[in-house]
């Protein structure tokens, strides 16, 4: 158990739909990294916080968007959703969000869009 | 696009044996980072490799980096059963304040019992 705390654990929804992908990172983390996991595309960054700012984006679509809550806890929204967005979204949380730092990752939410 | 590489894709092997993967990088780093997942489960991070060392073990892991060929080897002796994983390496962009790692599309190890 890696200390991050990730819900749901599955989502089934419809194109077209909105839905939110919840994290807790570990006790005492102050930075949150949300992955993207597909068969074909691999592992993708999308976007970083460190203490309730954004400090790192990826290759998040404009549809996608985040934030670090004061209690450090993020939120992944995803809109307009579309098959292609059917994958396993994967937060990661580090102590001061610096690429030495070892990441530690939740369990994943996998998202199934029909 | 991806930064790390690794190769080869899948790799079978005996228990017992030792598992070599290798990961190749196109740009300078700061440092490398070596990371397992089981299936459909969350990345585990094993070792982590600064640009100026050339070798680092960690129990029955060794890592070994050769910047002059921007490239990484994870060797993984006596394997076990339990090994059957992805393993991905992890580079970040290099430079100061370098934030974010960028994975490879992994090597995934199945040892046969």
């Amino acid at each position: 158990d890696s200390g991050v705390t990730q819900t749901p654990k599955h989502l089934i929804t419809a194109t077209g739909q909105r839905v939110t992908l919840r994290c807790s990172p570990r006790s005492g983390d102050l930075s949150v990294y949300w992955y993207q996991q597909s068969l074909d595309q691999g592992l993708q960054f999308l976007i970083q916080y460190y203490n309730g700012e954004e400090r790192a984006k990826g290759n998040i679509l404009e549809r996608f968007s985040a934030q670090q809550f004061p209690d450090l806890h993020s939120e992944l929204n995803l809109s307009s959703l579309e098959l292609g967005d059917s994958a396993l979204y994967f937060c990661a949380s580090s102590p001061r969000g610096f690429s030495y730092n070892e990441q530690f990752f939740g369990p994943g939410t996998r998202l199934t869009v029909l | 696009s991806q930064q790390g590489e690794e190769d080869p894709q899948a790799l079978s092997i005996q228990e017992g044996e030792n598992a070599t993967m290798n990961c190749s990088y196109k740009t300078s780093i700061n440092n490398l980072q070596w990371y397992r997942q089981n299936s459909g489960r969350g990345l585990v991070h094993l070792i982590l490799i600064r640009s100026n060392e050339r070798e680092k073990h960690s129990g029955r892991l060794r890592v070994t980096l050769d910047t002059s060929k921007k490239s990484s080897s994870l060797l993984i002796t006596a394997s076990r059963a339990a090994d059957t994983a992805s393993y991905f390496c992890a580079t970040d962009a290099g430079g100061a304040g370098s934030y974010q790692l960028t994975f490879g599309k992994g090597t995934k190890l199945s040892v046969i019992p």
